[in-house]
């Protein structure tokens, strides 16, 4: 596709419902990143695929968040259990390769979460 | 663990004046990056640092790199209303990128 492309643009979810938030990064980017974003701050790292291995989910806040790319492309990001402090922007980015200068991360318009 | 420290927090500049936002990080980056996030946007890339020392302009932008690659500005002249915006610097650590808190710009017109 022509750029990072996120689903849902907006979930509502009741406190302790699970929820699964889609990232369609730009087609043959190697490196996938989520971050977490609140309101007012910068960006929080969640995680990082490289193709479909995560090497990094050194940012998830617990072990009710669980991401995944099978196959190397779409990533899913799955919080369970949603708690009142989920709620935030959750953003995915892409990149062409690892490292170098072709770690551009590109974003994605994210996924705002609001948990009641 | 790795942080990187962003000041000021806000800005409200008139147009025409100059701003500057600033960057510092605990331990030594091997790059960073710059984005700019509209009101309701996603950030978007606007350059990337690699060398101590580093500077590059875009048109009215001038980022720099320290010689220690431990801080980096952004300076933008002669501010326009288009420039309003929260921009953040993110350094590269291993594996990840460690953002800053953003500088929300505000230009009156």
């Amino acid at each position: 596709g022509a750029g990072v492309s996120q689903s849902p643009r907006y979930k509502v979810a009741k406190r302790g419902q699970d929820v699964a938030l889609r990232c369609d990064p730009i087609s043959g980017h190697v490196s996938l990143f989520w971050y977490q974003q609140a309101l007012g701050q910068g960006p929080e790292f969640l995680t990082y695929f490289q193709n479909e291995a995560q090497l990094d989910k050194s940012g998830l806040p617990s072990d009710r968040f669980f991401a995944e790319r099978p196959e190397g492309s779409v990533s899913t990001l799955k919080i369970q259990r949603t708690q009142q402090e989920d709620s935030a922007v959750y953003l995915c980015a892409s990149s062409e390769t690892a490292g170098g200068m072709r770690n551009i991360q590109y974003f994605g318009a994210g996924t705002r979460l609001s948990v009641l | 663990g790795q942080q990187v420290m962003q000041i000021p927090q806000y800005q409200h500049v008139q147009e025409g004046e100059d701003f500057t936002t600033y960057c510092n990080s605990s331990t030594t980056l091997s790059n960073i990056q710059w984005y700019k996030q509209r009101p309701g946007g996603h950030p978007v890339f606007l350059i990337q640092l690699v060398k101590s020392g580093e500077v590059k302009k875009q048109k009215r932008l001038t980022f720099q790199f320290g010689e220690a690659k431990k801080n980096s500005s952004l300076h933008i002249t002669a501010t326009q209303t288009t420039d309003v915006g929260t921009y953040f610097c993110a350094g590269r650590g291993f594996n990840k990128f460690y953002f800053g808190s953003g500088t929300k710009l505000n230009v009156k017109p």
